[in-house]
C-alpha cells in the first residue's frame, strides 16, 4: 500500500539552530501534504498545508517565517524549524493523500531543543 | 466550523473486557469522512478506519467495530475482548470531502492491564 516516509524520526538540536524534516510519499504522487504538530499528551494540530510548486498555506497562529515549508516535487515536502527554541520541542508528523483514499501519515519526528 | 470531541480522556480496563471509545463531531458539510487512528507509544499513527458520511452501516473488523450514527453525530469505536497490545491513544478525526486535511479529537488513552 501507499507509504509516507518521514525523516529523521528524532532529533536533538541546540537552541538557535535550524532543523529540517523530510516527508516523502514513496509510491504515489502527492500534490498536497500536511504538517501537524503534537505537544505531549495533546492532540494533533494542523500547522500548514504544503502545496507542490506553490507557497504553503499556514493555519492561524503558525509563524510562516519560523516554520519554512518547501514542496519542490510531487513526492517530497520539507519542514524547516528555524532558530529553534525549547518551546518548539514537539512531535511533528506529516501526511499525504493518495488519490481517493485516506491520508497516510509519516512515522513522525520527535524534536527536542536544548 | 469543524470539531471533534472525545470526552473520555483516559480509560482503564482489564484484559478481555469490552471497551467503547466515544466520538462526537460537528460539521456543516453534508459530505465528509470520519476516521479512527491508533497511536502507540512509539508515536506513529496507525489507520484503523475511514467512513464516508453517506455510509451509515456499522462495520466490524475482527475485534474492532464501529457504530456510525448520523442522527447523533457520533462515530463510536468498540474493542471486544481487549488485549494489552490495544493500549494506546486513539484519535477520532474528521475530514471535509475535498479538503484532505484532518481535524482531530483530543484523543482517548486506553490502558489495558493483564
Amino acid at each position: 500500500g501507499a507509504v509516507v516516509s518521514q525523516h529523521p524520526s528524532w532529533v536533538i538540536c541546540k537552541s538557535g539552530t535550524s532543523v529540517k524534516i523530510e516527508c516523502r510519499s514513496l509510491d504515489f504522487q502527492a500534490t498536497t501534504m500536511f504538517w501537524y504538530r503534537q505537544f505531549p499528551k495533546q492532540s494533533l494540530m494542523l500547522m500548514a498545508t504544503s502545496n507542490e510548486g506553490s507557497k504553503a498555506t499556514y493555519e492561524q497562529g503558525v509563524e510562516k517565517d519560523k516554520f519554512l515549508i518547501n514542496h519542490a516535487s510531487l513526492t517530497l515536502s520539507t519542514l524547516t524549524v528555524t532558530s529553534a527554541h525549547p518551546e518548539d520541542s514537539s512531535f511533528y508528523i506529516c501526511s499525504a493523500n493518495s488519490p481517493r483514499t485516506e491520508a497516510f501519515f509519516g512515522q513522525g519526528t520527535r524534536l527536542t531543543v536544548v | 466550523a469543524q470539531k471533534v470531541t472525545q470526552a473520555q480522556t483516559e480509560i482503564s480496563v482489564v484484559e478481555k473486557e469490552d471497551v467503547t471509545l466515544d466520538c462526537v463531531y460537528e460539521t456543516r458539510d453534508t459530505t465528509y469522512y470520519l476516521f479512527w487512528y491508533k497511536q502507540p507509544p512509539s508515536g506513529e499513527l496507525v489507520f484503523l478506519i475511514r467512513r464516508n458520511s453517506f455510509d451509515e452501516q456499522n462495520e466490524i473488523s475482527g475485534r474492532y467495530s464501529w457504530n456510525f450514527q448520523k442522527s447523533t453525530s457520533s462515530f463510536n469505536f468498540t474493542i471486544t475482548a481487549s488485549q494489552v497490545v490495544d493500549s494506546a491513544v486513539y484519535f477520532c478525526a474528521l475530514e471535509n470531502t475535498g479538503f484532505q486535511k484532518l481535524v482531530f479529537g483530543t484523543g482517548t488513552r486506553l490502558l489495558v492491564s493483564p
